[in-house]
């Protein structure tokens, strides 16, 4: 059974740091892209960051040079470190796995966690 | 800055049929943007329920369908049950890594 656990979340100042992490397990965790999607209090989705297979990294426009997406595989865990936080970035913040199909990646997120809240206030 | 737009809100008979739309700001969606589509209830972790246009994830019913409509990815509910009623998010892939959620749309049945 594919599961992804978040951890790491809490109260942060403005400014301040927070790494999460996502510890995955039910799959060969090598194999698959992750990404961390975003959800803040009463608003919608939004996509995060992605690390492929190959460790390339994503990031959205308004969190880049501040967020760092990151995996040790040996550990079969996900990171995302937080820097230079905002009060707009206050968010549950939830791992997900890229789905692939027939060896080819489809592009969407097949399975996803429950989520670890990111508070950012003084 | 391409958006991706969907209707903020819907609403259905049971039994009836309901569809979503996922567009863009600027151009049209085609099956190249890989469209998915997934489900959440509130204090929940989404569903995915269709994912390159219109390929179903495992699981789930066959009432609900996706396809590309004119210029849209679509998301159909076809006999729509109570418990359909939930927030519905797209997803465009839009190249060189990165992915766009829509807005959401929330479907009420009553």
């Amino acid at each position: 059974e594919v599961q992804l656990l978040e951890s790491g979340g809490g109260l942060v100042q403005p400014g301040g740091s927070l790494r999460l992490s996502c510890a995955a397990s039910g799959f060969t965790f090598s194999n698959y892209g992750v990404s961390w999607v975003r959800q803040a209090p009463g608003k919608g989705l939004e996509w995060v960051s992605t690390i492929g297979r190959d460790g390339d990294t994503y990031y959205t426009d308004s969190v880049k040079g501040r967020f760092s997406i990151s995996r040790d595989k040996s550990k079969n865990t996900l990171y995302l470190q937080l820097n230079s936080l905002r009060a707009e970035d206050t968010a549950v913040y939830s791992c997900a796995r890229r789905g692939r199909e027939g060896g080819s990646p489809k592009y969407y997120f097949d399975f996803w966690g429950q989520g670890t809240l990111v508070t950012v206030s003084s | 800055q391409t958006v991706v737009t969907q209707e903020s809100s819907f609403s259905v008979s049971p039994g009836g049929t309901v569809t979503l739309t996922c567009g863009l700001t600027s151009g049209s969606v085609s099956t190249s943007y890989y469209p998915s589509w997934y489900q959440q209830t509130p204090g929940q972790a989404p569903r995915t329920l269709i994912y390159s246009t219109n390929s179903r994830s495992s699981g789930v019913p066959d009432r609900f369908s996706g396809s590309i409509l004119g210029n849209k990815a679509a998301l159909t509910i076809t006999g729509a049950q109570t418990d359909d009623e939930s927030d519905y998010y797209c997803v465009l892939y839009m190249g060189s890594g990165i992915s766009m959620f829509g807005g959401g749309t929330k479907v009420t049945v009553l």
